[in-house]
């Protein structure tokens, strides 16, 4: 009955190679995000998707690639992984974009990534 | 909230004493701006949020302040419990180009039984 669930909640990999981190949300919400948080807490917005299309993307390298099967999903796909990756990543969802009158954001877990 | 310095700033308050937690914002074009708690090991949750057009919001035990001339919104936290430690983070909706939520550094508030 989790709204907001990822998978795997922890990887450990080697630099170099292609990792997924999955998500789904359950609260019928149009908008879904994903966020970097690092080592300082520092949480910073990557990817937001709003209907199956890609609305920004904040200056992440082009390794990382979002992809929305349905509205209802927002995985990430990461190639070459690099140690500067290791950090926590949330995705979040929400029924408006921010600013709009249903933009509460409802946050996963989190999946903590670490790159050997 | 500016995500200035290296380490995460902190608050310590006595359990039932009233907490106050402040954010300095960037853009003055900001607004919609959004507290959130994030305890250990989960995802930031959702406290209150306020838009420009007011200057005060209130909720259950916890109430934000909006300062637009300085740029400065404030968390106030009533009768303070051990369940309110955690980190909070204050957001703004910069309006510049697509919506999108911008964190601020975040402050770790410890509540002393």
């Amino acid at each position: 009955d989790t709204a907001v669930s990822q998978t795997p909640k922890y990887l450990v990999t080697q630099m170099g190679n292609d990792k997924s981190i999955k998500c789904e949300q359950n609260l019928g919400h149009d908008t879904m995000y994903w966020y970097k948080q690092d080592s300082k807490k520092f949480l910073k917005i990557m990817f937001s998707y709003n209907n199956k299309e890609l609305i920004i993307n904040e200056t992440v390298p082009n390794r990382f690639s979002p992809k929305s099967p349905d509205k209802a999903h927002l995985n990430l796909h990461i190639n070459s992984l690099e140690l500067g990756d290791s950090a926590v990543y949330f995705c979040a969802s929400s029924q408006d974009l921010a600013g709009g009158p249903r933009n509460e954001q409802f946050f996963g877990p989190g999946t903590r990534l670490t790159v050997l | 909230g500016e995500s200035v310095g290296l380490h995460l700033p902190t608050l310590s308050v006595q359990e039932g004493d009233n907490s106050i937690i402040n954010c300095a914002y960037s853009n003055s074009a900001s607004d919609y701006f959004i507290w959130y708690k994030q305890e250990s090991g989960k995802g930031p949750q959702f406290i209150i949020d306020i838009r420009s057009n007011m200057d005060k919001r209130q909720g259950q035990r916890v109430t934000v302040l909006l300062n637009k001339t300085v740029k400065h919104l404030s968390l106030q936290i009533a009768a303070t419990q051990p369940g309110d430690s955690a980190v909070y983070f204050c957001a703004e909706n910069r309006r510049t180009g697509a919506n999108n939520l911008f964190f601020g550094t975040g402050t770790r508030l410890t509540v002393i039984p």
